[in-house]
């Protein structure tokens, strides 16, 4: 399983960092990683993504402020955000990428964090 | 980047058959989709993923009353014997260059 945590509340342009503990399978190390979010009332959003092999990714909507890291020793996954912004605000979930050639997809999901940003 | 479309609602009656649809852009017409499952409340599940072709391979777990198919660019999520419990948000998903990419969700409402 994973499971989410470090949401909260956040006046804009501050910042906060998100923790996904990854629990119940092996080879943590060989999996990519990836957060995604859900605005109140809205779908989902692809944020970020640290790839098995060391590679990371950011949607344009984030990158520049947001960081995303991992420490396969602790099977856990990072997020860790700056200067943010109301359009921020969320649910944020953490999800695993499916093994091998079906890595485009994500096959395990987390129950997610709210972050809210607000004055 | 693709661009995966969905109605944003959809009913069904209890016990009878729905079919969801998610239309990939015509420039990525050969795309596999993944169907993901969001319960009030939960964190989304993965159900299954469907190829251009309409094979699909559902998760572990994912009862039979699941199932896919595809038409040109359409990708469909079939749910057969429709149950209260699959009253839910649904998303089809894929991939582009560096990134995933969601459909708007479609709201399925079990009459």
């Amino acid at each position: 399983q994973l499971v989410e945590s470090g949401g909260g509340l956040v006046h804009p342009g501050g910042s906060l960092r998100l923790s996904c503990a990854a629990s119940g399978f092996h080879f943590f190390s060989t999996f990519d990683m990836h957060w995604v979010r859900q605005p109140i009332a809205k779908g989902l959003e692809w944020v970020s993504a640290f790839g098995a092999a060391g590679d990371s990714y950011y949607s344009a909507s984030v990158k520049g402020r947001f960081t995303i890291s991992r420490d396969d020793a602790a099977n856990s996954l990072y997020l860790h955000m700056n200067d943010l912004r109301v359009g921020d605000t969320g649910i944020y979930f953490c999800s695993r990428g499916a093994p091998g050639p079906d890595n485009w997809h994500f096959d395990l999901w987390g129950r997610g964090t709210l972050v809210t940003v607000s004055s | 980047q693709p661009v995966l479309t969905q109605s944003p609602s959809a009913s069904a009656s209890l016990g009878a058959s729905v079919k969801l649809t998610c239309t990939v852009s015509s420039g990525h017409r050969n795309y596999a989709v993944a169907w993901h499952q969001h319960l009030p409340e939960k964190g989304p599940r993965y159900l299954l993923q469907v190829k251009s072709d309409g094979s699909h391979r559902k998760g572990d777990g994912i009862p039979d009353r699941f199932s896919a198919s595809s038409s040109g660019t359409e990708r469909y999520l079939i749910i057969s014997n429709v149950q209260s419990e699959d009253e839910a948000d649904y998303y089809c998903q894929t991939w582009g260059t560096d990134i995933r990419v969601f459909g708007g969700g479609t709201k399925l409402t079990v009459l």
